[in-house]
């Protein structure tokens, strides 16, 4: 059964990078066909799909994010990783990673609260 | 981005009753392969989504009988049969056919 375990810093400053990690157990970044994604959920925005990055090794991101976020991952270390550059107010929210199929389906995280503030 | 539109957002029920919630899109969820990729997902307090129906009306394994999925296009709908404790949360639809997926609103169903 897959297991995933998401880190983050907790606190960001405004204009800063926030930067949270996703840590995968009882699978590989690298193998099989599924989408290592990141969701976040917030009060004000609800649920937004920021992107993944394929087991190939492709990404993709959300249009509204595309310009400050990249997906990356380390196979080694069975890990996939965030990180958004010039974060506001708007960027805190409980961001949840997960490994899902070409239906959105599988396995969640249960999430790490980020929040930005000075 | 697609707009996916929930109704109601608030949902009281009694126990073993039927409960509905909708779902409208602002485009057609049709894939070029004829299906709709349109998800429900249910959320306990503190909990991650867990996903209940895909493709519109396929549930997933595990998820109890009594979850319904129906429709296509741009109208969908998630029905339960007899509402049970255990299902109290939020619902919530997703559409994976266009890029970005998108979520409603959410429908917070309560006893």
């Amino acid at each position: 059964q897959v297991q995933l375990q998401e880190s983050g810093p907790g606190l960001v400053k405004p204009s800063e990078t926030l930067s949270v990690t996703c840590t995968v157990s009882g699978g590989s970044v690298s193998s099989g066909t599924y989408y290592w994604s990141w969701i976040r959920q917030s009060p004000g925005k609800g649920l937004e799909w920021v992107g993944y990055i394929h087991s190939t090794g492709s990404t993709n991101y959300n249009p509204s994010l595309k310009s400050r976020v990249t997906i990356s991952a380390a196979t080694s270390q069975h890990q996939f990783s965030l990180r958004l550059t010039s974060v506001t107010a708007a960027d805190t929210a409980l961001y949840y990673c997960a490994r899902v199929d070409g239906t959105y389906g599988g396995y969640w995280g249960r999430g790490t609260l980020v929040t930005v503030s000075p | 981005d697609v707009v996916m539109t929930q109704s109601p957002l608030s949902l009281p029920v009694t126990l073993g009753q039927p409960a509905s919630i909708s779902c409208r899109s602002s485009q057609t969820l049709v894939y070029s392969d004829g299906n709709s990729y349109l998800n429900w997902f249910h959320q306990r307090p503190g909990q991650s989504p867990r996903r209940l129906i895909y493709k519109a009306s396929n549930r997933d394994s595990g998820v109890p009988d009594r979850f319904s999925g129906s429709g296509s296009g741009t109208d969908f709908t998630l029905k339960i049969s007899r509402v049970e404790a255990e299902d109290v949360g939020v619902y919530y639809c997703m559409q994976g056919t266009h890029w970005p997926p998108t979520f409603g609103q959410g429908t917070k169903l309560e006893i």
